[in-house]
């Protein structure tokens, strides 16, 4: 149980260009779901926090326009990803909570992002 | 000082050793507490919950320490399969179910 899944796993783009990352709950209904991002031996810095339905709350030093999210379903929540620039290359991972005890965290596989 | 700090190492042990890493967090609110595996360029998978009581599956501890705010993961007889990043994630009470993440400990088991 508790399966997060996300997708493309590796999106390779030219500087300029949108891309959108789906992150879907397979088997529970995400009440909430968290976008991270991490650079390379670093750790996991959340950048959003999104309730579906409602818009998303995100951290400080995250530009909103930059980095849409959608929350449309239980099961769903998207990341755009806009105007995308080398400095945006990362590994993007969502993370899903509501499943049985509510607040613990499941990681999609996540998504390299290679902005050329 | 960070919210969630650990040791990077990392830490070289063989086969069948026993190594125990920690991690200190600075918001006495924190309630709720987890140890990561994180294998390279992958997603982190959940080890443990955290339990004030300590808690123990197989061949890993947790404990937790609020007087002196931290967290431990004991790993037993560690194996080659062990070897990955180990990170601690912290919640925060009335924090909306965030976690706030250590750097995480590498550990490399070695024959």
């Amino acid at each position: 149980g508790a399966v997060v899944s996300q997708h493309p796993s590796r999106v390779i783009c030219k500087s300029g260009t949108s891309v959108k990352i789906e992150c879907r709950s397979l088997d529970f209904q995400a009440t909430t779901m968290f976008w991270y991002r991490q650079f390379p031996k670093k750790s996991l810095m959340l950048m959003a926090t999104s309730n579906e339905g409602s818009k998303a709350t995100y951290e400080q030093g995250v530009e909103k326009d930059k980095f849409l999210i959608n929350h449309a379903s239980l099961t769903l929540s998207t990341l755009t990803v806009t105007s995308a620039h080398p400095e945006d290359s990362s590994f993007y991972i969502c993370s899903a909570s509501g499943g049985r005890d509510g607040y613990t965290q499941y990681f999609g596989p996540g998504t390299r992002l290679t902005v050329l | 000082r960070k919210e969630v700090e650990q040791d990077p190492g990392p830490f070289n042990v063989p086969e069948g050793a026993t190594v125990a890493f920690n991690c200190t967090y600075s918001n006495s609110a924190s309630q709720s507490f987890f140890w990561y595996r994180q294998d390279c360029r992958k997603e982190p998978k959940l080890l443990m919950s955290v339990y004030s009581s300590g808690n123990e599956d197989g061949r890993f501890t947790a404990q937790l320490n609020r007087a002196s705010q931290y967290i431990s993961l004991l790993i037993r007889d560690s194996k080659l399969s062990d070897s990955a990043t180990y990170l601690c994630a912290v919640m925060v009470t009335g924090g909306g179910n965030k976690l706030t993440f250590g750097t995480g400990t590498q550990l490399k088991v070695e024959l």
